[in-house]
């Protein structure tokens, strides 16, 4: 079965330094994967997309990576604040059904 | 405008009431989305439309009936919902189904 995995229930990152979250998936192919963030009681937010054919993309101190061989996107939030505290979702497309699934998201805690 | 808009914010509601929760986009996008937040958890999907026909209803319970009157409006009728069906509600829409999501802020509903 398809599964999206995203490391750890919550990250803890002390404030300047750099956060890596990870989404693995399984018996996918994606085209494309995207990243949202997601902050408590709203709703998520749209980061980054990258393509397949696409190994790095950013944006400000943002920073995603996609490795279609390892089934791995790294999302790299670089001099972080804590601002950057949230729920981070990662979203490959397309599932077995034409569908945009969400994994399980990764909460960062970015610790002054 | 490149909001997407829910009313209402928060929903109170017996078992056997019957309510709306709506949802406005005026970016011109084609796709619509509704997903159902739990604590904790990521969105999971409900029902999406493309070009105003529903596309994917994901085995909702039929206490649950989506609408779609025109491209920019999206409704989510409720009758005799149980108190499981208490989670965050959430908006989306897309330039076209599978493209980048835009979300609402969510209705909170609370079933007694």
């Amino acid at each position: 079965s398809q599964k999206i995995e995203q490391n750890s229930e919550a990250l803890n990152i002390q404030e300047g330094k750099t956060a890596t979250l990870t989404c693995n998936y399984t018996n996918y192919s994606p085209a494309y994967l995207q990243w949202y963030r997601q902050d408590p009681g709203r709703g998520p937010v749209f980061l980054l997309l990258i393509r397949e054919n696409e190994k790095e993309k950013r944006k400000e101190r943002l920073k995603v990576t996609f490795d279609t061989t390892l089934k791995q996107s790294l999302f790299h939030i670089t001099a972080s604040q804590p601002a950057d505290s949230a729920t981070y979702l990662c979203a490959p497309y397309p599932d077995r059904d034409d569908k945009i699934i969400f994994g399980k998201g990764t909460r960062l805690h970015i610790l002054p | 405008d490149t909001e997407v808009t829910q009313t209402p914010k928060h929903l109170v509601m017996g078992m056997t009431n019957k309510k709306s929760l709506k949802c406005e986009q005026h970016m011109g996008h084609r796709a619509m989305y509704w997903y159902k937040q739990k604590a904790k958890k990521p969105p999971e999907l409900m029902f999406v439309y493309s070009y105003e026909k529903l596309s994917i209803n994901e085995s909702v319970p039929s206490r649950f009936s989506p609408e779609c009157p025109n491209s920019s409006l999206l409704n989510l009728h409720l009758h005799a919902l149980q108190p499981e069906d208490s989670a965050l509600y959430l908006c989306a829409s897309g330039r076209q189904a599978a493209d980048t999501q835009y979300f609402g802020p969510g209705t909170r509903l609370t079933v007694l």
